[in-house]
Order: C-alpha cells, then structure tokens, then sequence
C-alpha cells in the first residue's frame, strides 16, 4: 500500500539556518504530495501541495518539489525563524480512489528553532 | 461553519466505558475523515465518509470502534469498553474535491 516515509527528528536549528526534511514516498498511481504544520497547542494545517512530477508547492517561505524519479518531497526553507517551530508531516493522497481519498501520513518530525 | 468543529476538545474517561466524539465539518463538504494521533506513532487513518456512506473503513483498529454520519454533515466517532490505548488525540477533517482538507482542533482522549 501507500506510505510516506520521514527522516528521523527531533530537529534543532539556530534562527536563520537552512532548513530540509526529507519525506520519500511509495505509492502506485499518481499521488498528490502535501506538507502539514502542527505549531504547539493548534490543529493541522495544510502548508503547501504539489499534484504532478516536478511541480514546486510553496509557502511562507517553504517550498518543496515533486520528484517522480527520486520518489520524494523534501521541505526546504533558506532562513528559519523561531516562529517556524513545530512539528511537520509529509503526505501524500492518491487520486485512484477518487478525488475525495484519504490522507497518508509520515511519522512527523519536530522542529525546534532556537533565537 | 467556518471551520471544522470538534467537540468535546477534552475527554477523560475510565477504562471500560464508551465515549462519543463529534465532529462538524465545514458545510457543503462532501467527505470527512478521522484520524488518531498517538504519541510516536503519527497520524493514522481510521475512517472515510462520502456523504453518509463509509467506502473506507480500513483504519478501524477494532469492533469497538465505530462513526456514523447523518445528514451529509455531523459524524459521530464511538469508542465501546475504552482500553488505555485508545488514549491519543482524534481529529477529523473534511474536503470538498481538490480545495484540500480542513481539519479541526481535535479531541484529546484520556483513559484512566
């Protein structure tokens, strides 16, 4: 079946640092790949999305690239801020099952920015 | 609504009774999913409504677990005989098409 795959966290970062997290993925048809946020004491929200090999989904000054050949979405920032600590999901959803189809969730990783 | 509304956002309950946690997605979305968030274990998927129907019931982890949805809008997750596992936060979320998924705050279940 379908799974996303996160490298191992916790992550700690001084402010302004450069920022990856690699998310790799297995799916068999033709998956959308999102990233979710989860900032201390909030819901889930949706951070960026790209629906088709080598699109670039962007936001706040993530961004991350669908690579069909690598299989992978890495989140990339150039600068981080304190305010960008939480904890991070990569995940993808596969149109086959229709355009309404769940969500499948890598482990999440925690980010911790540090002034 | 707005936004997804789950209620209640904090449940503690005693090992062995049954909880009910709701959900309101935001209206006119059609599907509407829960998930579990457990420490170290991530985001799993329990359940998926497409209008009151479950094409999707694979995540369900036991027979004490069951959702309905009536309506088209309000779901309601029950848990029987809750065990300390089942201690995690549930969130549910709810989309229409490709306008992406919303999901709400969660609720935080406690066993003891």
């Amino acid at each position: 079946g379908d799974s996303v795959t996160q490298m191992e966290g916790p992550v700690t970062l001084s402010e302004e640092a450069f920022l990856t997290i690699n998310c790799t993925y297995t799916a068999t048809g033709y998956p959308s790949l999102f990233w979710y946020v989860q900032y201390p004491g909030e819901g889930l929200q949706l951070l960026l999305k790209a629906t088709k090999a080598d699109d670039k989904g962007s936001n706040k000054g993530f961004e991350a690239t669908y690579r069909k050949e690598t299989t992978s979405f890495h989140l990339e920032k150039g600068s981080v801020q304190v305010s960008d600590s939480a904890v991070y999901f990569c995940a993808l959803s596969d149109l086959r099952t229709g355009a309404n189809s769940k969500l499948t969730f890598g482990k999440g990783i925690t980010l911790s920015v540090r002034p | 609504g707005a936004g997804v509304s789950q209620s209640p956002s904090n449940k503690v309950t005693e090992k062995g009774k049954d909880v009910e946690l709701r959900c309101d997605p935001i209206s006119g979305h059609t599907a509407l999913y829960w998930y579990r968030q457990s420490l170290g274990q991530g985001l799993e998927f329990l359940i998926y409504f497409q209008g009151n129907s479950a094409p999707d019931k694979s995540g369900l982890p036991s027979d004490r677990f069951s959702a309905e949805r009536t309506g088209g809008s309000v779901s309601t997750l029950t848990i029987q005989r809750t065990q300390q596992e089942d201690s995690a936060v549930y969130l549910c979320a709810s989309s229409l098409g490709w306008h992406g998924y919303t999901f709400g705050s969660g609720t935080r279940l406690t066993v003891v």
